[in-house]
């Protein structure tokens, strides 16, 4: 079974460009989530698709950033414009739904300079 | 808000024991996990516990007290391989996010 990919691996911006992440789930998993590690900070939460529907999106941090899952399956993130303090490592992680645990990707590494 | 503690760094050598606490503070309980990232590598899925005890699997263990908002993790017969940074996570809700720690990096020495 292949796992949680993402895609770049490394993204390398000047602030005010934009960026799409892509994540493509574990087949058959409607959960899907995305996370961000900022330098020195703990992962936190970003938002939570349920199929193509936003389950939660409290933590997405200003309207610069938009996710969408059309379909239900892959999803992506674009920031635009991107800002200095977006860069970090964005995880995307899934589950089936009432599964115990989130299988996670490699994240991609997002430097904006 | 959501308060995750965990050690920042421990040392250990091949071969014996050590145990990672992680307390936590949280508006709701649906579960504890633990997860080990290698760096640039996804954090993988270790265990999870949701009922008071201890869970087993190899050479991992996990414990939880919900009363004293608690867990640690055991890991047994130390392999360099074990390098690695470990996340507590805590769930408040089922089938929803998890709330992370700042993670304890852990460095195995022969």
């Amino acid at each position: 079974e292949a796992g949680v990919t993402q895609f770049p691996s490394h993204s390398v911006i000047e602030k005010g460009q934009t960026v799409t992440l892509r994540c493509d789930p574990i087949s058959g998993h409607d959960n899907l989530y995305w996370y961000r590690r900022v330098m020195g900070k703990e992962i936190k939460f970003l938002l939570h698709f349920v199929k193509e529907s936003k389950q939660d999106e409290s933590g997405m941090p200003n309207n610069r950033f938009l996710a969408e899952r059309t379909g239900g399956t892959y999803s992506t993130l674009k920031v635009q414009p991107a800002e200095l303090e977006d860069s970090g490592v964005y995880f995307c992680a899934s589950s089936q739904e009432e599964s115990y645990e989130q299988y996670f990707g490699p994240g991609t590494r997002l430097t904006v300079t | 808000g959501q308060n995750i503690d965990q050690p920042t760094e421990m040392t250990a050598t091949e071969g014996a024991i050590v145990q990672i606490n992680c307390t936590y503070q949280t508006s709701g309980f649906n579960g504890l996990f633990w997860y080990q990232q290698h760096a640039g590598e996804a954090p993988t899925f270790l265990s999870y516990n949701v009922l008071d005890g201890l869970e087993e699997k190899g050479r991992f263990s996990s414990f939880l007290s919900r009363s004293k908002g608690y867990s640690y993790l055991l890991l047994k017969e130390l392999q360099m391989k074990d390098s690695a940074s470990y996340l507590c996570a805590v769930r408040d809700r089922p089938g929803y996010a998890l709330n992370f720690g700042k993670g304890t990096s852990l460095l195995v020495t022969p």
